[in-house]
């Protein structure tokens, strides 16, 4: 049974600092990872997505590696700022073959806060 | 091109009544999902519609959940008769299906809170 997990559960920084976002998974057949974003009251906001056959992907500020012998998978923030705060949340989504159907599978997130 | 929506986005309803959650996926999306998130807890998965079929409704709490997706287009969501426990966020989700360029990205609507009295 695949598990996702997500350290650390929060984090504060101060405006500026460069952090990590760290996501776990213990079933490394995996078709792709996706991180989110979701601010409060609001949707999931899709950040990145890493194909299987991917290491890593940017976006601006954001890039996020995967690691699937390992099961790991990081999103790193560069220059963090206020409007950053929000909830992450990685998602691993199984599916063996392009016919099949897929499970996605969240972890409960990181809550980020940038002070000012 | 609009993305995902779903209404009501929020609804107050007393425990025992019936509610209903609408999602429009993207059009042209094959795959829909539904997902809740109750307080405190994770995302959890509920079901998967391939057009009008529903893939794997194993996340279902229970009998009282119902979902439909008649014609493969827009989906519903049926709570009756509604728990307290049932409240949370009601998410859904689509992706395309079996596409050459397919990754499986998943894209959401903003979810539907749910408070049940």
């Amino acid at each position: 049974k695949q598990e996702v997990t997500q350290i650390p559960a929060a984090l504060s920084v101060p405006e500026g600092e460069n952090l990590v976002l760290n996501c776990s998974f213990t079933d490394s057949a995996i078709y792709n990872l996706q991180w989110f974003r979701q601010d409060p009251g609001k949707g999931l906001t899709s950040l990145l997505l890493i194909q299987s056959s991917q290491r890593e992907q940017t976006s601006g500020r954001l890039n996020a590696s995967l690691d699937k012998s390992s099961g790991r998978s990081t999103l790193y923030i560069a220059a963090s700022q206020p409007g950053d705060s929000a909830t992450y949340l990685c998602a691993v989504i199984k599916g063996v073959l392009k016919t099949s159907y897929d499970k996605v599978i969240f972890g409960p997130g990181t809550s980020l806060s940038v002070i000012p | 091109e609009a993305g995902v929506t779903q209404f009501p986005s929020h609804s107050v309803i007393e425990k025992g009544q019936t509610v209903t959650l609408r999602c429009d996926p993207i059009s042209g999306h094959d795959n829909l999902y539904w997902y809740r998130r109750v307080m405190g807890k994770e995302i959890k998965f509920l079901l998967h519609f391939v057009k009008e079929s529903k893939q794997d409704e194993s996340g279902m709490p229970n009998n009282r959940f119902l979902a439909e997706r008649t014609g493969g287009t827009y989906s519903t969501l049926k709570v009756q008769p509604a728990e307290l426990e049932d409240s949370g966020v009601y998410f859904c989700a689509s992706s395309p299906f079996g596409t050459v360029d397919y990754t499986g990205e998943l894209f959401f609507g903003e979810g539907s809170r749910l408070t049940v009295l």
